[in-house]
């Protein structure tokens, strides 16, 4: 069946870049999406159609995507940033959500 | 401003029927482009996408839990809902309500999420 890939966890100083990837083969052929979870809080939606970013959304996430692999990128990290990031893809048949990644601002 | 708030028994007992409802205020659900979502997340765990309704009325269900699954939407209250069959332990979960946004063709995401609430199956 298919699966979104994510790799666990991601540590990163604070004011340095945190790569989070997402790897599924159907990525070349949909959009990815990419949600923030802070503890006990609801998911929010920080890049939407693999680059778009929703307004309210700081500028230091960005998203790109290359083949079957879509990357979240967070520059000059704060510590605010640190959270739970789930990637997801979508057809016409349904969601699909990675697994997660805990980012640690060290 | 949308919001959307999920309601319903926070303890249901193994093999009965576990049903919330998401009440959305600051819109109309009728009105629009969009999907209403369920997704649920085990203690400690990820994200689980359960199923959809449009606007229209058509459904979208995760193949795991289609069988068990059925959601509706109930626009003269402004809710939709999520019925769970026959559930277990491994049901239990923080459930939340989302509105996908989808225009001309195009998917934009879960823009807008409940709080979530918290149902534990359990005799």
């Amino acid at each position: 069946s298919y699966e979104l890939t994510q790799p666990p966890s991601v540590s990163v100083s604070p004011g340095q870049t945190a790569r989070i990837t997402c790897s599924g083969d159907a990525l070349p052929k949909q959009y990815a999406y990419w949600y923030q979870q802070k503890p006990g809080q609801a998911p929010v939606l920080v890049i939407y159609k693999d680059s778009e970013r929703p307004s309210g959304i700081p500028e230091r996430f960005s998203g790109s995507s290359s083949g079957t692999t879509v990357t979240l990128t967070i520059s000059g990290v704060q510590a605010e940033d640190e959270a739970d990031y789930y990637c997801q893809s979508a057809d016409s048949s349904g969601t699909l959500f990675g697994g997660g990644t805990k980012l640690t601002v060290l | 401003q949308v919001q959307l708030q999920e309601s319903g028994p926070g303890l249901v007992k193994p093999s009965q029927t576990l049903s919330l409802t998401c009440t959305v205020s600051g819109g109309s659900i009728s009105s629009g482009s969009y999907y209403w979502s369920w997704i649920r997340q085990p203690a400690g765990k990820g994200l689980e996408w359960i199923g959809r309704i449009y606007t229209s009325g058509s459904t979208n269900y995760n193949p795991s839990l289609k069988s068990r699954v059925t959601i509706s939407v109930d626009t003269s209250k402004n809710q939709f809902s999520l019925k769970l069959s026959s559930v277990t332990a491994a049901d239990t979960a923080v459930y939340y309500c989302a509105r996908d946004r989808a225009a001309a063709g195009s998917y934009y995401g879960m823009d807008v999420w409940g709080q979530g609430t918290t149902v534990t199956v359990s005799s």
